[in-house]
C-alpha cells in the first residue's frame, strides 16, 4: 500500500463502547497527526507526533487518547465518547514536525464515526 | 493566535468558468507557510501548493494559479476553465511551529 490509510473507513459506536482507529503510512516520514472535521467546524489538529514523541495536545479531552508505538503508526483510542464526537477523524503524516511548519501533510481518507 | 478566514462557504460555477477563493489570515509572526489542500468527496485532503511568507511570487500549475498578498495577508486561488472535476471543498491553511490552522472551507460546485 502507498501513502496514509486509514481503519476502520466507517465506525458506529455506543457511549459505552471502547473502540480503536488505526492510521498507518508508509511514506517514511516522522510526523503524524490527528484531526477532528465536524459537519459545521473547521478541520481541528488533535494530536501531533514526532518521532514517535507527542509534541501537541490541543486540549483534547481525555476519552481520546493517542499511541504512535512507531513511526509509521499511529492509534486513537476511544472510550466513554458523546454523540457530539461524531465526525470525520483524519490522520495526516509528514516528513517532519519542522520548527517553521513548513512541510506539507499528506492526509488518510478519514474515518467517519457516529456515536449512538 | 492564528486564524483563517475564507469567506465564501459554497460557489457555484457552470463548466469552463474561471473562479476564485479567497482566503486571508492572521498572524503576528514573520515566518510562517500557507497552504491550499483539496477535499474531494473520498474524504482524504490533498495537498496543492504551499508558500512561505517571504517568497510572493505568484504560482501558476496548469489551471491553478496562486496570488499571495502579504500587504492584505491573503493568499487566493483561481481555478481556470474549471471542470466537473474540481468539484470539491478547498481549504486555505496557515502553519508555523508545527501547527496548522485551517480555514473552514469553500465548497465548490462545478456544473457541466
Amino acid at each position: 500500500e502507498t501513502g496514509v490509510t486509514q481503519t476502520p473507513r466507517h465506525l458506529v459506536m455506543g457511549m459505552t463502547n471502547k473502540k480503536s482507529l488505526k492510521c498507518e503510512q508508509h511514506l517514511g516520514h516522522n510526523a503524524m497527526y490527528w484531526y477532528k472535521q465536524s459537519a459545521k467546524k473547521p478541520l481541528e489538529l488533535m494530536f501531533v507526533y514526532s518521532l514517535e514523541e507527542r509534541v501537541e495536545n490541543n486540549s483534547v479531552p481525555s476519552r481520546f487518547s493517542p499511541e504512535c508505538p512507531n513511526s509509521s503508526h499511529l492509534f486513537l483510542h476511544l472510550h466513554t465518547l458523546q454523540p457530539e464526537d461524531s465526525a470525520l477523524y483524519l490522520c495526516a503524516s509528514s516528513q517532519v514536525w519542522a520548527g517553521e511548519g513548513g512541510d506539507e501533510q499528506f492526509f488518510g481518507p478519514g474515518t467517519r464515526l457516529t456515536v449512538l | 493566535a492564528q486564524k483563517v478566514t475564507q469567506a465564501q462557504t459554497e460557489i457555484s460555477v457552470v463548466e469552463k468558468e474561471d473562479v476564485t477563493l479567497d482566503c486571508v489570515y492572521e498572524t503576528r509572526d514573520t515566518t510562517y507557510y500557507l497552504f491550499w489542500y483539496k477535499q474531494p468527496p473520498s474524504g482524504e485532503l490533498v495537498f496543492l501548493i504551499r508558500r512561505n511568507s517571504f517568497d510572493e511570487q505568484n504560482e501558476i500549475s496548469g489551471r491553478y494559479s496562486w496570488n499571495f498578498q502579504k500587504s492584505t495577508s491573503s493568499f487566493n486561488f483561481t481555478i481556470t476553465a474549471s471542470q466537473v472535476v474540481d468539484s470539491a471543498v478547498y481549504f486555505c491553511a496557515l502553519s508555523l511551529w508545527g501547527k496548522s490552522t485551517f480555514g473552514d472551507g469553500t465548497t465548490l460546485t462545478v456544473k457541466p
